[in-house]
């Protein structure tokens, strides 16, 4: 079945320690989006690239930074990880304009 | 700048009922999507039912359908027959025409009670 899949689906991290999340796709989606979800909200964009193209939101902390090396996959790391980064980190993928589909998250400790 | 608001941030239904969530937006554009996304208890984002701005026709996905009342910018969620399975958070998004940008609502908390 074509996926969006996350890994690791459980980060535990210190704080200040850098970590990287992974996000792939097997629906060729030319667009991918990470956000940021904590505890009953609604999911924070962080930024997205549509092929290569990055675009960041205008709010998203310079401490987080974004890669695309190929179609598939896109990562999100965050260089200097404090307390209130911890979140659940959503993928997204769509072809262009059209709806988004999730994988399943990554839930990001900060100790 | 495009604003989606669920003014229910909790529900609750017994099962086999019907329960209307409800949705409005602000925008300029004429032409978008609208979206309810379903977020299951530490489960994954899924999509439940989408309609295109330009069609009439309200959007129906089995026990879902939507009354889009596109002059009042309102796009409310019926669910029908409600089961256990649609416990969840529920969410209203907004994404005009050739745009990458979606916007989310605050999210409703539907609990479906035996």
């Amino acid at each position: 079945d074509a996926m969006v899949i996350q890994n690791p689906r459980y980060q535990v991290t210190q704080f200040g320690k850098p970590v990287t999340l992974s996000c792939s796709q097997t629906l060729n989606h030319n667009v991918m989006y990470w956000y940021q979800q904590k505890s009953s909200q609604a999911p924070k964009l962080l930024f997205h690239y549509y092929d290569k193209d990055f675009n960041n939101e205008a709010d998203t902390p310079d401490n987080f930074q974004s890669r695309r090396p190929n179609t598939s996959f896109c990562f999100l790391d965050i260089r200097s990880p404090g307390l209130g980064d911890a979140a659940m980190y959503l993928c997204a993928t769509s072809r262009g304009g059209y709806e988004q589909y999730f994988g399943p998250g990554t839930r990001l400790t900060v100790t | 700048a495009q604003t989606v608001t669920q003014s229910q941030p909790e529900m609750s239904v017994q099962e086999a009922e019907t329960v209307t969530l409800s949705c409005t937006y602000d925008t300029s554009e004429s032409n978008y999507y609208l979206f309810w996304y379903k977020q299951p208890p530490s489960r994954q984002m899924i999509l439940v039912i989408r309609q295109e701005a330009y069609k009439q026709q309200n959007a129906t996905e089995n026990r879902f359908s939507v009354n889009f009342q596109k002059a009042a910018k309102s796009f409310s969620l019926k669910i029908s027959d409600s089961q256990l399975g649609d416990t969840a958070m529920y969410f209203c998004a907004f994404l005009p025409y050739n745009n990458n940008d979606m916007r989310f609502g605050a999210g409703t908390r539907l609990t479906v009670k035996p």
